[in-house]
């Protein structure tokens, strides 16, 4: 099984909203990513756990905070998001120092409003 | 500061034809660079990989070059199809993350 799922598909929240994104692989991976997605753009890395220990924080804003429950679970919970923030959120996993083969979800598309 | 630059940014090709895009990287500490395949709505999808020691990479119709001393690589759809129309993006890992290029938008009219 080479899928890694992500819930919800769609995410409506408002400013003051508190949620979470969840992200589920059964590939046996010991890195898993975060990344956000604008419209026509690359995805950008957020977050990098390799065994469940957050390895890697790109200077994201505190109002995403990651975890990473165990080793085929990563959540993102999300407080406070501005309008801004407004992307795909893509989850990833691949072996660990392996990284060129990252295997992704297929997104939660998240509005701020 | 760890780069990958890419274009074109857009391709419009005939069914049949060969679509190129072209990548080029500074960072001399790379260990792989893959190319990945994104369709509207879904998460890009490893495509094929090369690694700094091979020159070129075939798997069907896709083909990497690889050219180390000048830095670049590129990707090469040979009898591309509009099943092939999706974004591609190329890349660059350090062995812990991807760094990928802005990416290119292919469109393959039939």
């Amino acid at each position: 099984d080479t899928e890694v799922t992500q819930t919800p598909k769609h995410l409506v929240m408002g400013m003051t909203n508190k949620k979470s994104l969840k992200c589920e692989q059964h590939m046996g991976h010991r890195a898993m990513y975060w990344y956000k997605q604008k419209a026509k753009k690359p995805p950008e890395l957020m977050f990098v756990y390799s065994y469940e220990k957050l390895s890697i924080n790109e200077s994201v804003p505190s109002r995403f905070s990651p975890e990473c429950p165990n080793s085929s679970l990563l959540n993102l919970h999300l407080h406070a998001l501005q309008p801004e923030d407004s992307a795909l959120y893509l989850c990833a996993s691949s072996r660990l120092a392996e990284a060129y083969e990252q295997y992704f979800g297929p997104g939660t598309r998240l509005t701020v409003t | 500061q760890q780069q990958v630059k890419q274009s074109p940014q857009s391709l419009i090709v005939q069914k049949g034809g060969i679509s190129i895009i072209n990548c080029a990287y500074e960072n001399t500490a790379f260990d792989y660079f893959p190319w990945y395949q994104q369709f509207p709505g879904k998460g890009p999808a490893l495509l094929i990989a090369i690694r700094p020691d091979v020159s070129e990479k075939k798997e069907g119709r896709f083909t990497i070059s690889f050219n180390k001393s000048a830095k670049q690589f590129s990707l090469h759809i040979m009898d591309s199809q509009p099943g092939d129309s999706a974004t591609y993006f190329c890349a660059a890992s350090p062995g812990t993350a991807l760094i990928f290029g802005k990416g290119t938008t292919l469109s393959v009219s039939s």
